[in-house]
C-alpha cells in the first residue's frame, strides 16, 4: 500500500487561501489521489479526487504535481467550518475501495 | 449518497464484556468497511465486509475478536469482544457509493469506552 506523508498541523487566517500538502511518492500508477475530512466529532466526508490534471469542484482543487508524487489541496477562502482533519489517500476511484488513511493535517482556522 | 446511522453513539463498558455494534444503510451497498479511531489518531480499517461472505480481516485484527455480520444489503454488526481498556475507541462503518460511485461515505461513529 502506498504512504502518504502529511503535516501533523497548519493554520489559516479566516478568509484566506489554505494549502494542505501530501507526499505519496509510492504511488502506484493507476491510483487516484483522494482527499477527505473529519470535522470534530463526525465520520470523514469526501472532498476531491483527481488522478493526474488538476481538479476543482464546490468544495476545494486539486492540484497535483506532475510526478504524481504529491498532491496539494487548496481551500480557497478558509472559513471557521473548514476547520478539520484532512486525509490524503491513494486508491482507486471506487466506492468499494479500502481507503488507508495517514495521520492527516489538522487545519485550524483563526477568526 | 447513502445516509448511515450507527447504534449504540457511544457506550460505557466493563472489563470482559462485548458489545454489539450496528450499522444501517438507507441504500443497497455491496461493500461495508469497520474502522477504528482511537483517541486523537487515524483511521484504521479493521475488516471489509461483504453480504454473503466471510469478512475479510487486515492484519492485526482477528475474527475471534471482532466477529462481524452482514445480513443483507442494507446492514452490518461489529461486536468488540472480551473488551480491555485498549478498545477504548471511536468505531465507524463506511459504505461505497452505487455503482460508478467514487465516494464513500461513514457512519457517525461509535464511542467506546471500556472501564
Amino acid at each position: 500500500d502506498a504512504k502518504t506523508t502529511q503535516p501533523n498541523s497548519m493554520e489559516s487566517n479566516e478568509e484566506e487561501p489554505v494549502h494542505l500538502p501530501c507526499n505519496h511518492s509510492t504511488i502506484s500508477g493507476t491510483d487516484y489521489i483522494h482527499w477527505y475530512r473529519q470535522l470534530p466529532s463526525q465520520g470523514p466526508e469526501y472532498v476531491i479526487h483527481g488522478l493526474t490534471s488538476n481538479v476543482n469542484n464546490r468544495m476545494a482543487s486539486l492540484a497535483i504535481a506532475e510526478d504524481r508524487k504529491s498532491s496539494t489541496l487548496i481551500l480557497h477562502r478558509a472559513t471557521l467550518r473548514d476547520a478539520a482533519v484532512y486525509y490524503c489517500t491513494p486508491g482507486r476511484a471506487s466506492g468499494t475501495y479500502k481507503y488507508i488513511f495517514g495521520t492527516g493535517t489538522r487545519l485550524k482556522v483563526l477568526a | 449518497s447513502a445516509v448511515i446511522s450507527q447504534k449504540p453513539s457511544r457506550d460505557i463498558c466493563q472489563r470482559g464484556t462485548s458489545l454489539t455494534i450496528q450499522c444501517q444503510v438507507d441504500s443497497q451497498v455491496t461493500m461495508m468497511f469497520w474502522y477504528r479511531q482511537q483517541p486523537g489518531q487515524s483511521l484504521t480499517l479493521i475488516a471489509t465486509a461483504n453480504q454473503g461472505s466471510e469478512a475479510t480481516y487486515e492484519s492485526g485484527f482477528v475474527i475471534d475478536k471482532f466477529p462481524i455480520s452482514r445480513p443483507n444489503l442494507t446492514f452490518s454488526t461489529l461486536t468488540v469482544s472480551n473488551m480491555s481498556p485498549e478498545d477504548s475507541s471511536i468505531y465507524l462503518c463506511s459504505v461505497g457509493g452505487q455503482r460508478g460511485s467514487y465516494e464513500q461515505y461513514f457512519g457517525p461513529g461509535t464511542r467506546l469506552t471500556v472501564t
